[in-house]
């Protein structure tokens, strides 16, 4: 069974801060990552994607790959409060997403 | 970005009914749609993926009978749920892949929130 993990939280921040959220997957021929946000009774909106190792910055989020580790993080930088969701981090599972239980993000004015 | 749009948004049925989910992608054609399923406090679960033109591709441990996906045009996908039950009630999402070959980003439709009483 290829694995996907998150920290469940809630993670809460407060208003202005970094939040950093990390997944780990356990199959190494991964080769898509994704970072998906999902408001409560919603689907889920991509916020971002990343293939290489490394950095993806866009906007306030920045997307961290390390496939040495089988580890990504997500930085969302000066948190707002409608940042708080469920953030879902993802792996390519053939063409499909396998996906991760999610971490609640609360960020408090 | 790319649209996928699911109707109905919410069904309530009785036991025993069958329900039919559209799942359409409005502005881009797609060969492969994904089905996945919500149930509360847990993460998405792919269902199956559905190949137009082709017959579709279920997970281990979700029956093919049961959920029938027919993925009749390259914009259309529908799944349905034949003789629903209460253990059926769950959140139904759809998605759909816009890119070439190994571009996988995904987007999704809205979801289709079922209640079988």
């Amino acid at each position: 069974q290829k694995e996907v993990e998150q920290n469940s939280g809630p993670l809460s921040v407060p208003e202005g801060a970094i939040a950093s959220l990390n997944c780990t997957y356990s199959d190494r021929g991964s080769q898509s990552f994704f970072w998906y946000r999902q408001y409560s009774g919603k689907s889920p909106e991509l916020i971002m994607s990343i293939y290489s190792n490394g950095d993806k910055e866009d906007g306030r989020f920045t997307a961290q790959l390390n496939k040495a580790s089988q580890y990504v993080s997500l930085l969302i930088r000066d948190s707002q409060p409608s940042d708080s969701a469920t953030y879902l981090c993802a792996v390519n599972l053939r063409r499909a997403l396998n996906f991760g239980k999610g971490t609640s993000l609360l960020v408090t004015p | 970005g790319a649209v996928v749009s699911q109707h109905p948004s919410w069904v309530i049925c009785k036991s025993g009914t069958s329900v039919k989910i559209e799942c359409r992608s409005l502005d881009f054609q797609a060969t492969t749609m994904f089905w996945y399923r919500q149930f509360p406090k847990q993460s998405l679960m792919l269902m199956a993926t559905s190949n137009e033109g082709s017959k579709a591709t279920y997970e281990q441990g979700v029956e093919k009978d049961k959920f029938l996906i027919n993925h009749a045009s390259l914009t259309l996908s529908t799944l349905t749920v034949t003789s629903a039950h209460p253990e059926d009630s769950s959140f139904y999402i759809c998605s759909a892949n816009p890119g070439a070959s190994g571009q996988e980003t995904q987007y999704f439709g809205p979801g289709t929130r079922l209640l079988v009483l």
